[in-house]
């Protein structure tokens, strides 16, 4: 069964500051990977997505993610975080069967001025 | 092009009672999905629907149903609503029929007293 892990519930940067985020997956297949963020009592909007290719993947927002097989991760990192950045962050692998999407339990990020 | 519309945005319920939610998806597109999501448990597929079929199914008990019309609109039902069933119900809509990015609405946040 697929699964996905992500080590850090919370995470706490400063406003200009580099982000990694973390995720490690599990899935017998190539995977097809994504980040999503959600703000407050919205729903989840698509920052990038893997599925074949380079391993290094640009995304909305100055974010970007790197596929390291070898590791089974999918971190995301941003080079300089804004306040807007607040928000929870999923990663998410999709099955090959359809389009049912298992996601991590989320990092909260919270920005410091 | 509008986006995946939800509605209500908000309920409140009682025990015992049933509900049903609706999801209108991105014109085009097809497959149509739910998620729940709480705080204890996250972001929990529940199922998923492509030209009016089930595709994928979670596991949740029989009392979580759904449907999709010809039109791609979709309606989950919970039936026998339990306080557990209190969270915010997520759609999810693609255009293709496996592993396409995922576009999500602001979901409906059902509240069971």
């Amino acid at each position: 069964a697929q699964s996905v892990t992500q080590p850090d519930i919370h995470i706490t940067v400063s406003e200009g500051a580099s982000l990694e985020l973390r995720c490690n997956y599990s899935y017998g297949a190539t995977p097809y990977l994504f980040w999503y963020v959600q703000s407050p009592g919205q729903g989840l909007q698509l920052l990038l997505k893997y599925f074949s290719g380079d391993t290094l993947v640009q995304g909305i927002k100055g974010f970007e993610a790197e596929f390291k097989r070898s590791q089974s991760s999918f971190n995301l990192r941003k080079p300089s975080v804004h306040w807007s950045d607040a928000a929870e962050y999923f990663c998410a692998v999709i099955n090959n069967a359809g389009n049912m999407l298992t996601f991590g339990g989320g990092t909260r990020l919270m920005v410091k001025p | 092009k509008a986006g995946v519309t939800q509605t209500p945005r908000y309920l409140i319920k009682t025990r015992g009672q049933q509900v049903t939610l609706s999801c209108s998806p991105i014109s085009g597109h097809r497959s149509v999905s739910w998620y729940q999501q709480t705080p204890g448990q996250g972001l929990q597929f529940l199922f998923e629907y492509f030209s009016e079929t089930q595709r994928n199914k979670g596991n949740f008990p029989g009392r979580f149903s759904g449907r999709q019309f010809s039109n791609s609109r979709s309606e989950m039902n919970v039936s026998t609503l339990e306080l557990g069933d209190s969270a915010l119900y997520l759609c999810a809509s693609s255009l293709a029929a496996v592993g396409e990015k995922l576009f999500f609405g602001s979901g409906t946040q059902l509240s069971v007293l």
